[in-house]
């Protein structure tokens, strides 16, 4: 499984866009890009998943260089509420992700 | 999008009981689900794999006579932690796969965790 590595914290306001970078030096042909947010005491939910260019839903955009070394999620206009934990996670779609192996995540603070 | 539910949400036990965790799929029939187990501010740790019908997948470390896990029907998996010790005290969340689901169906969804605090 593709290692990932991320800042272990960013700080933000509201209302500026946030973009969380993650590294995958080592992702394989075959894996899949996906990002979950974690808030205190609760389990993790899915934003946004990709394989390459760019990504977006009614969350967040997701993007990817060519070599797919790494990839950034990016959140416009933060608010209060988006205050939480970001995990990076790749993994191989024809395997169904069977196994997700999260790294530490980013811990992102928005400030009024 | 697919609820997976936990039940208790939180649990206080004393030291050398057992407690059951239930994770059940509402809405999705999952053939696998997963179990993790989170510390405060630690990331979350795969404790072990749930296959309907056979027996659990363990992690490396993973004691699989005190974390018993049971995937009895298509919808509900039990984590059952014998002789509860302090140590065992954290917060347990179980993921289930829609092999029906969008994105290719293999997303996880993530129930909303139990607390477990063994004293």
């Amino acid at each position: 499984l593709a290692k990932t590595t991320q800042p272990i914290s960013m700080d933000s306001y509201e209302g500026q866009e946030v973009n969380i970078t993650c590294s995958h030096n080592n992702i394989a042909t075959n894996d899949y890009i996906t990002w979950y947010q974690q808030f205190p005491s609760q389990g993790p939910r899915f934003i946004i998943q990709g394989y390459k260019t760019k990504v977006t839903n009614e969350v967040a955009s997701l993007f990817i260089p060519a070599d797919r070394k790494s990839s950034t999620l990016s959140l416009p206009r933060v608010s209060l509420s988006d205050t939480a934990v970001y995990y990076c996670l790749v993994g191989d779609m024809n395997t169904g992700f069977q196994k997700l192996v999260f790294g530490t995540g980013t811990r992102l603070l928005v400030s009024p | 999008g697919a609820v997976v539910s936990q039940h208790p949400s939180w649990v206080i036990c004393k030291s050398g009981t057992s407690v059951k965790i239930e994770c059940r799929s509402l809405d999705f029939q999952a053939t696998t689900m997963f179990w993790y187990r989170q510390f405060p501010k630690q990331s979350l740790m795969l404790m072990a794999t749930s296959n309907e019908g056979s027996k659990a997948t363990y992690e490396q470390g993973v004691e699989k006579d005190k974390f018993l896990i049971n995937h009895a029907s298509l919808t509900l998996s039990t984590l059952t932690v014998t002789s509860a010790h302090p140590e065992d005290s954290s917060f347990y969340i179980c993921s289930a796969r829609d092999p029906n689901a969008g994105r290719g169906g293999y997303e996880q969804y993530f129930g909303p965790g139990t607390r477990l605090t063994v004293t």
